[in-house]
């Protein structure tokens, strides 16, 4: 089942934060964060582990709740080279992952 | 340099043929996939193989057929049977299908049906 995601789109100036939400009706192992750019391959950010465990970007923040499956990704002095489409996928067994429908991010001077 | 290929970039396609989308990898990964995206839809799977010889419906799979009969290779066929296959099409693969491993993405193949 696809996770959910919020918000759909958002509009952020150069410096602003944003806060972008990926929701699971499943039990979760792991929840990975990908961006995209128009017309592009979607690109690594991380993967956040049950456990804690954390893979990925460094310069990139996010959380996990275990217990209400949701998973958070924090975006802080939002630069223009953040903007794009961000992907959140679940990993919820022995199924492939499963991806939400996007958050689009656009941050303007 | 390891990656994904995906080819060709643009594809155009008259209703009624079948077309083959080519994907390559030489990061030695066992698990490849194949998305189809389109606007406001997310990544949607359309089949996957975690294993050479071996391959499994996703949740989109009527009109498509796909082979996995290289580690490296996994072509996509788009039959005259997929109704609506004007779309951005994407080519993954993982180390092995865990948790743990992220996926790496080809460039993309966008197909037009004229």
């Amino acid at each position: 089942q696809q996770p959910v995601q919020s918000p759909q789109a958002v509009i952020l100036r150069e410096g602003e934060d944003a806060v972008i939400n990926c929701s699971s009706s499943k039990a979760l192992y792991s929840v990975h964060w990908y961006r995209q750019k128009h017309g592009e391959a979607p690109v690594f950010l991380m993967i956040l582990l049950k456990g804690g465990e954390q893979k990925g970007h460094e310069k990139i923040s996010a959380s996990f709740n275990e217990k209400k499956q949701q998973s958070s990704l924090y975006l802080t002095a939002s630069q223009l080279s953040y903007s794009g489409t961000y992907f959140c996928g679940t990993f919820s067994g022995n199924t492939p992952l499963v991806f939400g429908k996007g958050t689009r991010l656009s941050v303007i001077a | 340099d390891g990656g994904i290929t995906q080819s060709p970039k643009y594809l155009f396609r008259k209703e009624g043929q079948n077309v083959t989308l080519s994907c390559e990898q030489n990061l030695n990964h066992d698990a490849m996939y194949w998305y189809r995206q389109d606007p406001g839809q997310g990544l949607r799977l359309i089949y996957y193989s975690q294993i050479v010889n071996d391959f499994q419906k996703g949740d989109i799979a009527e009109g498509y057929s796909v082979s996995r009969e290289k580690k490296e290779s996994f072509p996509l066929t788009v039959t005259s049977a997929q109704k609506n296959p004007t779309a951005f099409y994407l080519c993954a693969s993982m180390a092995g299908a865990s948790p743990y491993n992220e996926q790496f993405f080809g460039p993309g193949t966008r197909l037009t049906v004229l």
